[in-house]
């Protein structure tokens, strides 16, 4: 069965911090994606990447970075974590070949910054 | 600007009834469609979807809908059952290398 894999389900953090959510799938997928959701706005695109070391500034980039140093995985890094990041983190991939866009999204993180 | 929009935040239906779930996009550009199911604490999964060149895509209790000139699609599911109450996302695609644009989301509530 294929996998989406997010190292954490809940995470509490300070306001300040450096924070790392790591997704891995292994799907051989080229295609990886952060996304957010918040109660009445939906899921919001923060980040993708279409090949390793590649990245890609979604619709809501500020205050995020990320990392792709190998295929299969994709890490979201919060520089200066705030309370306006609380929220849940999704991680999706896909391989766009045969006029098959779906993605396979994470379990998600839940993130708490106090 | 929105470009998928989901008009309906929350929906009630009786179970055994039909749940339409709306959808409506603007960009023309829009040719392959998506729904997703999600339950909370889980991530979103695929539900079922459409080609613009299709209008209109079955899989078992599951019905996507797509009228391209009114740039507007709908999900059906008939009979609605307690289990299907979650949050549904649409999604668009438009041409090879661009993300899926996803809607707000409708929350789907089931009553037994």
């Amino acid at each position: 069965d294929v996998k989406v894999t997010q190292s954490s389900r809940y995470l509490v953090k300070r306001t300040g911090e450096k924070v790392f959510l790591e997704c891995v799938q292994d799907m051989d997928h080229e295609n990886m994606f952060w996304y957010r959701q918040d109660p009445g706005l939906g899921l919001r695109l923060i980040y993708f990447s279409y090949d390793v070391k590649m990245k890609e500034k979604g619709d809501i980039p500020e205050g995020y970075s990320v990392s792709r140093e190998k295929k299969e995985r994709f890490s979201l890094i919060l520089e200066s974590a705030s309370t306006n990041q609380t929220s849940m983190y999704l991680c999706a991939s896909n391989y766009e070949t045969g006029g098959n866009y779906g993605y396979t999204f994470g379990s998600g993180t839940r993130l708490t910054v106090v | 600007d929105q470009q998928v929009k989901q008009n309906s935040p929350s929906l009630s239906v009786q179970e055994g009834r039909i749940s339409i779930l709306n959808c409506d996009y603007t960009n023309s550009m829009f040719d392959y469609f998506l729904w997703y199911k999600k339950y909370p604490a889980e991530g979103p999964t695929f539900l079922i979807s459409i080609s613009s060149i299709k209008d209109k895509n079955e899989d078992g209790r599951f019905t996507v809908f797509l009228n391209k000139s009114a740039k507007h699609l709908s999900l059906h599911i008939v009979p609605s059952q307690p289990g299907d109450s979650a949050v549904y996302f649409c999604a668009a695609k438009g041409r090879i290398g661009t993300p899926l644009v996803f809607g707000k989301g409708t929350r789907l509530s089931v009553i037994a």
